[in-house]
């Protein structure tokens, strides 16, 4: 079964600031069922990267996904106010359908 | 663009099962993998397992194998999560969620509209 281990567990960063969050596959992965979500306190989930570097409909792109492989990684080049919140990459596909790493926390330094 | 409604929160005693709802619409119900994933509090994202209607079958994280059953239908678009012999452990919220199926490939895809999720707090 895939593990994903995302990195940081929380980032603290200021408005503008560029973030760099981090996935790690526990073996390699297609590129083409990698996702990322963005959380907010008392919300859902919401789609924001899939297939590892294609941004969702309505996503800013300030957004980027890239990798391959093992290592994944969600870019986020200028922060603005409302993208502090919790992101959680996962693995989709075939067999198990879905994983989810244990997310990271992006706060306001 | 669909949009899912969950069932209200839940108070559920030890032991005990809940059955949660997760009805569709603005879409094509049937052809889409819904799932339902849990979020204990504090904690990440887990998926409990997922149906596609078309097919009828569901399958299962192996964690839920035997305490959790999946159903969809598709009369009225709506999915149900049911989850038994409760433990304080299952207090969480509760998302459905759907995705796009692959058929060239039978693969699952990105999860593209949630729920607005379901609260089932497990208590004595």
């Amino acid at each position: 079964e895939i593990v994903l281990t995302q990195s940081p567990g929380t980032l603290s960063l200021s408005p503008g600031e560029r973030a760099t969050l981090s996935c790690r596959a526990s073996q390699s992965v297609s590129s083409s069922y990698l996702a990322w979500y963005q959380q907010k306190p008392g919300q859902a989930p919401r789609l924001l990267i899939y297939g590892a570097s294609s941004r969702a409909t309505g996503i800013p792109d300030r957004f980027s996904g890239s990798g391959s492989g093992t290592d994944f990684t969600l870019t986020i080049s200028r922060l603005e106010p409302e993208d502090f919140a919790v992101y959680s990459c996962q693995h989709y596909g075939t067999s198990p359908r879905y994983t989810f790493g244990q997310g990271t926390k992006l706060e306001i330094k | 663009q669909v949009q899912l409604v969950q069932s209200g929160a839940e108070v559920k005693k030890p032991g005990s099962s809940v059955k949660v709802s997760c009805k569709a619409s603005g879409g094509t119900f049937s052809s889409y993998a819904i799932s339902w994933v849990r979020q204990a509090p504090g904690q990440g994202l887990e998926w409990m397992g997922g149906i596609i209607p078309i097919f009828g079958t569901a399958n299962y994280a192996q964690k839920f194998q035997g305490r959790v059953t999946i159903t969809a239908d598709e009369s009225t678009s709506t999915a149900y999560m049911e989850l038994s012999s409760l433990r304080s452990e299952d207090t969480a919220v509760y998302y459905c969620a759907i995705g796009g199926y692959n058929w060239n490939d039978a693969s699952t895809e990105q999860m593209t509209n949630w729920g607005q999720g379901t609260l089932v707090t497990v208590s004595s």
